[in-house]
């Protein structure tokens, strides 16, 4: 089935510093969403993109969708304190439009 | 306020008993979705349904069972056939399936069995 490699698997950073993570997959994907997740909640949508290609920010959150197909990645500048949680990445793919595919997360933990 | 609630936020059950989870959406969306995450894994598909009296199995149906009898409405039953049960169950709809239609989460349950 479709997987997505989704690095770092975790990031300990200073406040301030920017941050980048990516997924990616053996198979092209549709679209390309962005989540994060605090603890013992549900994930909260960030960025989707729907485009080869497609850059797109949501006020310090910029994440494109890779020409290929295969791969996404996620930046976050100029780090705050609420940043800190999981971020996963998730892909719609060709086949089975109406599952996401998720990957294993990345833990962002950020020191004052 | 539209949204997608989920009852209770932790639930408790002996090993051997059904539990019921609960997924209300009052965003008007046809399309409704279960998945299961373990400690540090990524999200699972159990089952999704796209429309109202239809659902399909996901990844990891087995020992699970839902209903559609709503459209605003889509329960999960974890049965007593389901090996390790104990995990956060996360509900999800989107305004209909397909590629360009985003799946919005609901808060959670976490459910352990004793």
């Amino acid at each position: 089935g479709q997987q997505l490699n989704q690095s770092p698997q975790s990031m300990f950073i200073q406040e301030g510093e920017d941050v980048s993570m990516n997924c990616t997959s053996s198979s092209i994907f549709n679209t390309w969403l962005w989540y994060k997740q605090d603890p013992g909640e549900g994930p909260v949508l960030l960025i989707a993109l729907y485009k080869a290609g497609e850059l797109t920010s949501n006020g310090r959150l910029t994440a494109q969708f890779g020409i290929t197909r295969k791969d996404s990645f996620l930046n976050i500048s100029a780090s705050i304190p609420s940043d800190v949680g999981i971020y996963f990445c998730a892909g719609q793919g060709l086949q089975g439009a109406q599952k996401l595919v998720f990957g294993q997360g990345t833990r962002l933990t950020i020191n004052p | 306020d539209g949204g997608i609630t989920q009852s209770p936020k932790y639930l408790f059950r002996k090993e051997g008993q059904n539990v019921t989870l609960s997924c209300e959406q009052n965003l008007n969306h046809d399309a409704m979705y279960w998945y299961r995450q373990d400690p540090g894994q990524g999200l699972r598909l159990i089952y999704y349904s796209q429309i109202v009296n239809d659902f399909q199995k996901g990844d990891i149906a087995e020992g699970y069972s839902v209903s559609r009898e709503k459209k605003e409405s889509f329960p999960l039953t974890v049965t007593s056939a389901q090996k390790n049960p104990t995990a956060f169950y996360l509900c999800a709809s989107s305004i209909e399936p397909g590629p360009l239609n985003t799946q919005y989460f609901g808060p959670g349950t976490r459910l352990t069995v004793l």
